[in-house]
């Protein structure tokens, strides 16, 4: 079975700062990850996402995310906060290859402060 | 490809009425997955689809809630009767499902229950 823990439900960094938002998954297998962002009332949008090529992924928006298989962990960092990164993320973990689901995390609120 | 189309986008009825949710998958993709988003419980899936047939519809909170997909294009998620606690924006997503198993988002439906 597979699961999906965001360590944080808000985040609050100044605006120019780095950004960091935890993710740690577990599965039976070699798992696909993906971090998903909403605006406010918006749909989902795809950030980046990982499928066992490089570990380092770069997304859209200067996001990026590191897949760590000995943490289980695939965090999103970005250098430097804009006010327009203000907006829910979810990191998801799935395996479709293997008929499992796709499962999303609570969701992590990032505030930017000016 | 117009992407995932859901109708409507908004909904409000009164509680013991029936609603019906449609959505559209991408062409191609063999995958489609219901999903609810609460304040509280943020993104549940409710049941997915693999080449219109049900796969899992262990996250349809009750008997009251039931899925079909009659055909690869369409998909409808029924509550009858409704309740407000049913209030909700509803997602209805799709994917190829091999390799590239990233899911597509349409707009939502935000229903309310009054």
């Amino acid at each position: 079975a597979q699961s999906v823990t965001q360590l944080d439900s808000h985040v609050s960094v100044s605006e120019g700062t780095p950004v960091l938002l935890r993710c740690n998954y577990s599965s039976s297998y070699s798992p696909s990850l993906f971090w998903y962002v909403q605006h406010p009332n918006k749909g989902l949008q795809l950030l980046l996402k990982y499928t066992s090529a490089a570990t380092l992924v770069k997304g859209i928006n200067g996001f990026e995310a590191e897949f760590k298989k000995s943490e289980t962990s695939f965090h999103l960092t970005k250098p430097s906060a804009h006010m327009s990164d203000a907006a829910e993320y979810f990191c998801v973990v799935s395996d479709l290859n293997r008929d499992d689901k796709i499962i999303f995390g609570k969701g992590t609120r990032l505030h930017i402060l000016p | 490809d117009a992407g995932v189309i859901q109708s409507p986008r908004h909904e409000v009825t009164e509680m013991g009425q029936e609603v019906t949710l449609r959505c559209k998958p991408i062409s191609g993709h063999d995958y489609l997955f219901w999903y609810r988003q609460t304040m509280m419980r943020g993104l549940e899936l409710l049941i997915y689809f693999n080449n219109n047939v049900p796969i899992d519809d262990s996250g349809m909170p009750e008997d009251r809630f039931s899925a079909k997909m009659p055909n690869a294009s369409f998909s409808t998620l029924k509550i009858q009767p409704s309740e407000p606690r049913d209030s909700a924006v509803y997602f209805c997503a799709s994917s190829r499902g091999t390799g590239d198993t990233e899911a597509f988002f349409g707009q939502g439906t935000r229903l309310t229950v009054v």
